[in-house]
This record gives structure tokens, C-alpha cells and sequence, in this order.
């Protein structure tokens, strides 16, 4: 079974640098993509948004890339700052008629060093 | 513009107490709720969801449980709280099952 104290992935870059986040999807059926940023203590804030019908979606410092063949879908985050520090998550988004429900990934830690 | 509110911001309880935790939602009519439960360096896991007033759909089976008396507020109960369910309680709204979640600042909940 899983260990008391599961450790997240993590990722630590240095300010100024780009970050790249990755996510492996389960589901084929996913269409509709999501990554968020929490900060400790905080509830998670939505930062950019992708839906199946396309494979790159740029916001202010930030793209995301999905691959449906492999079902991976990343985040680069351009000139990183400290203030970019904290977990990353995935969502992916599927079901059918009223049952589509977002399931979400584990989470990346991201540590900016200055 | 649209806003979520969850309180309390933290909550220490004993195990066998009841539990209630509100959330409510400004700004917006007939929307989606969801409350997520985060264990501590883990992803998070839904709870309950509604999309209307009087229904809720339960994802895990468990102690807890959630009802929706007004079309913008959601709470999430328990008439007797175990260890286990210590965490932080997510509430969150969305316009519809295919389009984004907002969240609130989160409840952290530790039974002792």
C-alpha cells in the first residue's frame, strides 16, 4: 500500500528559467483539460484551459500542449518567477450527458529558487 | 463578478462530533457545486456534487454527506466524524459538468 507522507513529484528551477509541467491522462475518452495552481493553505486557482479539438492554447506566460495520441498534456511556464512556486495540477474532464466530472492528477511541485 | 465563500477557514473537532461546513456562491444563478476533500500532499478527491437545487450525486461512499437547500449554497455534514475524515474541504462552483471549477479558500478540517 501507499506510505504515510506520499511524496509529490517535484520540479525545481531557477527564476528566470522555463518550467515545464507534465501530466499523463487515463481516460481517451477526456476531452476538456484544465491546470491549476495551489498554494499552500489555498484553494486552487485555475490557470489555463484546453479542449480536445486542439493541441497548443497560449495565456500570459503560459502554454499548454496536449497530445491525444499519448494522452499527455503538459505546461510551460515562461520566465518563472518565485511567486510561480507551488503545486500544479491536471484535470481531465469526461463522462457523458450530465455525468462529465473533472478528475484530477496527483500534483507537481513546483519550487522557483531566486 | 462571481465569488465563493466556504468558512470556517479551520476547524478542530472531536471524533464523534458533528460536522457542518457552508458554502456559498455570489454572482452567478443555477450553478454546479462540488465539495473536494484533499488529504494532505495528495490530489484531490470528489466528495459530492449538485446540479440543483434538493440534488446531490455522491461519489464515495462515507460518513459524510451534502445537501443543497438554495440554489447557491452547498454544505457538507456529518452526524458523527471519524479520524479519517480530517483534510482540507474543498468547495467549488462551475457553469455547467464541461466547463472549469472555481474554488473556495478551502476548510481544514483535523479530528482529534
Amino acid at each position: 500500500g501507499e506510505s504515510v507522507g506520499l511524496h509529490l513529484p517535484t520540479l525545481s528551477v531557477q527564476e528566470g528559467d522555463n518550467s515545464i509541467i507534465n501530466c499523463a491522462y487515463s481516460n481517451s475518452a477526456s476531452d476538456y483539460f484544465i491546470w491549476y495552481k495551489q498554494e499552500s493553505g489555498k484553494g486552487p486557482q485555475f490557470i489555463i484551459d484546453i479542449r480536445s479539438n486542439m493541441d497548443k492554447r497560449q495565456g500570459q506566460r503560459v502554454t499548454v500542449l496536449l497530445n491525444k495520441t499519448v494522452k499527455h498534456l503538459s505546461l510551460q511556464i515562461a520566465a518563472t518567477q518565485p511567486g510561480d512556486s507551488a503545486v500544479y495540477f491536471c484535470a481531465e474532464n469526461f463522462g457523458g450527458g450530465s455525468n462529465y466530472k473533472l478528475t484530477f492528477g496527483k500534483g507537481t511541485l513546483l519550487t522557483v529558487n531566486p | 463578478s462571481q465569488t465563493i465563500h466556504q468558512w470556517p477557514a479551520t476547524l478542530v473537532q472531536p471524533v464523534g462530533s458533528p460536522l457542518s461546513l457552508e458554502c456559498t456562491v455570489e454572482g452567478t444563478s443555477n450553478p454546479n457545486l462540488y465539495w473536494y476533500r484533499q488529504a494532505a500532499g495528495r490530489g484531490l478527491q470528489l466528495l459530492f456534487y449538485s446540479v440543483g437545487i434538493g440534488q446531490i450525486s455522491s461519489e464515495v461512499p462515507q460518513n459524510l454527506s451534502a445537501s443543497r437547500p438554495q440554489d447557491r449554497q452547498f454544505i457538507l455534514s456529518s452526524k458523527k466524524l471519524l479520524l479519517s475524515d480530517s483534510g482540507f474541504y474543498l468547495c467549488a462552483w462551475s457553469v455547467s459538468t464541461r466547463e472549469k471549477l472555481f474554488f473556495g479558500s478551502g476548510t481544514q478540517l483535523s479530528v482529534l
